[in-house]
């Protein structure tokens, strides 16, 4: 069973402070996305990976797939309150079905 | 563009009744997915559509629940008879999947938050 495993589950952080959220997989995907939802709202589209090492920059949030492309990381610098959200990350082996991860909740202090 | 489209936003229901959510996907993709998500959950793949037609229905619980996708730019979820745990947020996602590609980017609707009393 393809699974992608997501940590730390929950973030509470103060206004400024830098973090990273991880999303791991024993599978290879051949593309990942990273999705970030607010309260009462569907999932938003962030970025794509594709790539095996690719490096992807959105304003403040960095983006990174492994070498191996089973792995990727979310780095925020400065998180403000507006962060605020859950994060998914999903992955696709190529086939139409993408695979998700429990998320990442994160919480900004102001 | 509208984006994807899904009503009611939100339904109360008592178990036992017949419940039916509706999409209306993006212009032009050819792939539609239904998820629900709860806490407990998160975020579970019910079924795909491509190009109308059902691929995967395994994440369907159970025969309560069935799926169409009549044209490009319509499908229904429904829940016959519902029962209280059926309560979640379902949502609908389109995408665009070209020949050779997976799955890559999906568009999320803004969900319908049912609730089954």
């Amino acid at each position: 069973t393809q699974l992608l495993e997501q940590s730390p589950q929950f973030l509470s952080i103060q206004e400024g402070e830098n973090l990273t959220v991880y999303c791991n997989s024993s599978s290879v995907f051949s593309s990942l996305q990273w999705y970030r939802q607010e309260p009462g709202e569907g999932p938003v589209l962030l970025v794509t990976v594709v790539t095996g090492g690719e490096v992807k920059k959105l304003k403040r949030l960095t983006f990174q797939f492994g070498d191996a492309r089973k792995d990727s990381s979310l780095h925020i610098t400065a998180a403000q309150p507006g962060d605020t959200g859950l994060y998914l990350c999903a992955g696709n082996t190529g086939g139409f079905k993408t695979i998700f991860g429990a998320g990442t909740r994160l919480f900004v202090k102001a | 563009d509208a984006g994807v489209i899904q009503s009611p936003r939100h339904e109360v229901t008592e178990m036992g009744q017949e419940v039916t959510l509706r999409c209306k996907p993006i212009s032009g993709h050819n792939s539609l997915f239904w998820y629900r998500q709860t806490m407990m959950r998160g975020l579970e793949l019910l079924i795909y559509f491509n190009n109308n037609v059902p691929i995967d229905d395994s994440g369907m619980p159970e025969d309560r629940f069935s799926a169409k996708m009549p044209n490009a730019s319509f499908s229904t979820l429904k829940i016959q008879p519902s029962e209280p745990r059926d309560s979640a947020v379902y949502f609908c996602a389109s995408s665009l999947v070209t020949s050779g590609r997976g799955s890559y980017e999906q568009y999320f609707g803004p969900g319908t938050r049912l609730t089954v009393t």
